[in-house]
């Protein structure tokens, strides 16, 4: 069982759709998650990061977090085209005070004009 | 600001060769990590560096090595190159290590192995 599991897509959502992207992880030790996106070609940007049980807005990303289920979602409403890439979800290894994350094999997202 | 360079941005090289990628971080930026990214593994922490030290490092062979001087500048090399190290190697930069949010990549240097 990988650490951090993603489904690789792609996953399909008309544009103005709201797209779901989820992601488990196995480490109960993780304190911080990321998200990121990553066009093809390029290197991964960071657009979201999360610690706390919840849910955390910025514009029109939120991503929700539930330690208890180790798991980690972003949502992304008013999908557009630009949108279409990559989302890594990544996690940081229990105990772990550097800069290393742990990251899923990535979701493909398609938005569809 | 000037964002994480690394170079060379393509490289090719035969099985059995050795090869030293460059990184340079974000100015002032004193953490540097390494990753390696393949179609069938993803995106892997190969080692991280603050102040010319080895700070974490992943699953890797001894064959893949780093070091990081002192201006933060950081290089990795890759001994006796087998088909399967062809992948996309990233370096990420952040101010110092744990400040993740901080954390920017650069454009990665492809490497095809023949």
């Amino acid at each position: 069982q990988k650490e951090v599991e993603q489904n690789s897509g792609p996953l399909s959502v008309p544009e103005g759709a709201i797209a779901s992207l989820n992601c488990t992880y196995s480490d109960r030790g993780s304190q911080s998650f990321f998200w990121y996106r990553q066009y093809s070609g390029k290197s991964p940007e960071l657009i979201m990061f999360i610690y706390s049980n919840g849910d955390k807005e910025d514009g029109r990303f939120t991503a929700q977090l539930n330690k208890a289920s180790q798991y980690v979602s972003l949502l992304i409403r008013d999908s557009q085209p630009s949108d279409s890439a990559t989302y890594l979800c990544a996690v940081t290894p229990h105990n772990n005070a550097g800069n290393m994350l742990t990251f899923g094999g990535g979701t493909r997202l398609m938005v569809k004009p | 600001k000037a964002g994480v360079t690394q170079t060379p941005r393509y490289l090719i090289k035969t099985r059995g060769q050795q090869v030293t990628l460059s990184c340079s971080p974000i100015s002032g930026h004193r953490s540097v990590s390494w990753y390696q990214q393949t179609p069938g593994q993803g995106l892997q922490f190969l080692f991280e560096y603050f102040s010319e030290t080895q700070r974490n490092k992943g699953n890797f062979p001894g064959r893949f090595s780093g070091r990081q001087f002192s201006n933060s500048r950081s290089e990795m090399n890759v001994s006796t190159l087998e088909l399967g190290d062809s992948a996309l190697y990233l370096c990420a930069s952040s101010p110092e290590p744990g400040h993740h949010h901080e954390q920017y990549f650069g454009p990665g240097t492809r490497l095809t192995v023949t």
